[in-house]
């Protein structure tokens, strides 16, 4: 079955700084989504990327179908970025698989 | 612009007892999911419906059931709750099984004791 692998883990950063997470998937790519779990709970969709570059302020995401990966770009990261980010690949069978996730902290 | 409604927001139950969670899809959206997500885990995929009929199931125990209304809201019913049934559910929606993507809900977080 499919599976989605994200890295890293875990990241701690200062804010204003800048980081890339990294999501690799193992069968083509139809649709792929990232969210941000915020520290309440709540999933808040981030980038809807089966392909290309997209951007929403701070944020941007690449996804490359033909390798197999996206990037979540976070730049100057604010203590409100903190939580779990999840990339969620679109499965044949009508529904998203999540990643495990990377835990991101943003120290003030 | 609506969203995804879910209630209640938290819910706490006694072992064995039964809860029923609810989901109001974004307006004109056909496909309706569930998901299940245990502390530090990532959401886990129960059941979806698709114009009120189930068009697919994942790790969903017996012990639960869902369906979807003719106003496409959906309910997930568990009985004879576990200590091991606490978690965040998720509910979403979204346009022809999700082809373009999904919107969830905030959750409802359920605790058993």
């Amino acid at each position: 079955g499919i599976q989605v692998e994200q890295s890293p883990p875990d990241l701690i950063l200062q804010e204003g700084a800048n980081s890339t997470l990294r999501c690799n998937f193992s069968d083509s790519v139809n649709n792929l989504q990232w969210f941000h779990q915020n520290p309440w709970g709540q999933l808040i969709n981030l980038f809807y990327i089966p392909s290309g570059t997209k951007q929403n302020g701070r944020l941007s995401a690449t996804t490359v179908a033909t390798e197999r990966y996206s990037l979540l770009y976070i730049s100057s990261s604010q203590t409100t970025d903190s939580g779990v980010y999840f990339c969620a690949q679109y499965s044949g069978t009508y529904k998203y698989i999540f990643g495990t996730g990377t835990r991101l902290k943003v120290l003030a | 612009a609506a969203g995804v409604i879910q209630s209640p927001r938290h819910l706490i139950k006694e072992k064995r007892e039964t809860a029923t969670l609810k989901c109001y899809p974004i307006p004109r959206h056909d496909t309706v999911y569930w998901y299940q997500q245990g502390p530090g885990q990532d959401p886990q995929f129960l059941i979806s419906f698709y114009e009120k009929m189930q068009s697919d199931k994942g790790s969903i125990p017996d012990r639960f059931s869902a369906q979807q209304f003719s106003d496409y809201h959906s309910e997930l019913n568990m009985s004879s709750l576990e200590l091991g049934d606490s978690a965040l559910y998720f509910c979403a929606s979204s346009l022809r099984q999700g082809a373009y993507g999904y919107t969830f809900g905030s959750g409802t977080r359920l605790t058993v004791v």
